[in-house]
């Protein structure tokens, strides 16, 4: 079964600290790993879009990693700033051919950053 | 000022009544989705269109049903036979309906049925 696991499920840091949150997948055949931050009471917005050949994809504070041996990714954050508390999400692509494809969500890490 | 709108924010309804949600997109893009999200799940794809004039079924379409009459608008009606319709509904879309096309969304309707 297609399945995406997210940890910790929560996270609670202070202000300028690092923390990383991790992506455990079972999927196949994969297509490719995405990072959605999500604002309480808002939609989802795109971090990254790793594939199968990219190890690392940084986009400002947020570095996102990615081993397909493993089957595991991780999003790291720099230097955490209050904005930054929010819900990360982890979403694996099983692409089938032609337009056959299903987008696997995982349940994603709430973070919590306080001053 | 480019983007999704979803309409409106907060939505309550007796149980036994049909409600419609609203999402108008001005970003030209050809697909348009609808998700559910739950305490502790991940999102769930409810249906999706493609192109104007068609549209397909996702993992939970019972309950609900969708129109797809201008580019721009994919309205959402959550049916008195969703047995459990209390839930956060995002809409999305993308550029095209593609594996390596990024989703969009809107901030989202919460709905309450009581």
């Amino acid at each position: 079964k297609n399945q995406v696991e997210q940890s910790p499920q929560s996270l609670i840091i202070l202000e300028g600290k690092n923390c990383t949150l991790q992506c455990n997948y079972t999927v196949s055949p994969f297509s490719n790993l995405r990072w959605y931050k999500q604002d309480t009471g808002r939609g989802p917005v795109s971090l990254t879009i790793m594939t199968f050949s990219e190890n690392t994809k940084s986009n400002g504070r947020y570095t996102a990693t990615l081993d397909a041996d493993t089957k595991q990714s991780s999003l790291h954050i720099t230097a955490s700033q209050l904005s930054d508390s929010a819900s990360y999400i982890c979403v694996v692509t099983v692409y089938e051919g032609d337009s056959n494809y299903q987008l696997i969500w995982g349940a994603g890490t709430k973070l919590i950053i306080k001053p | 000022d480019g983007g999704i709108t979803q309409s409106p924010k907060y939505l309550f309804r007796k149980e036994g009544q049909n409600v419609t949600l609203s999402c108008e997109q001005n970003l030209n893009h050809d697909a348009m989705y609808w998700y559910r999200q739950d305490p502790g799940q991940g999102l769930r794809l409810i249906y999706y269109s493609q192109i104007v004039n068609d549209f397909q079924k996702g993992d939970i379409a019972e309950g609900y049903s969708v129109s797809r009459e201008k580019k721009e608008s994919f309205p959402l009606t959550v049916t008195s036979a969703q047995k459990n319709p209390t839930a956060f509904y995002l809409c999305a879309t993308s550029w095209k309906s593609s594996y390596n096309s990024p989703l969009h969304f809107g901030n989202g309707t919460r709905l309450t049925v009581t």
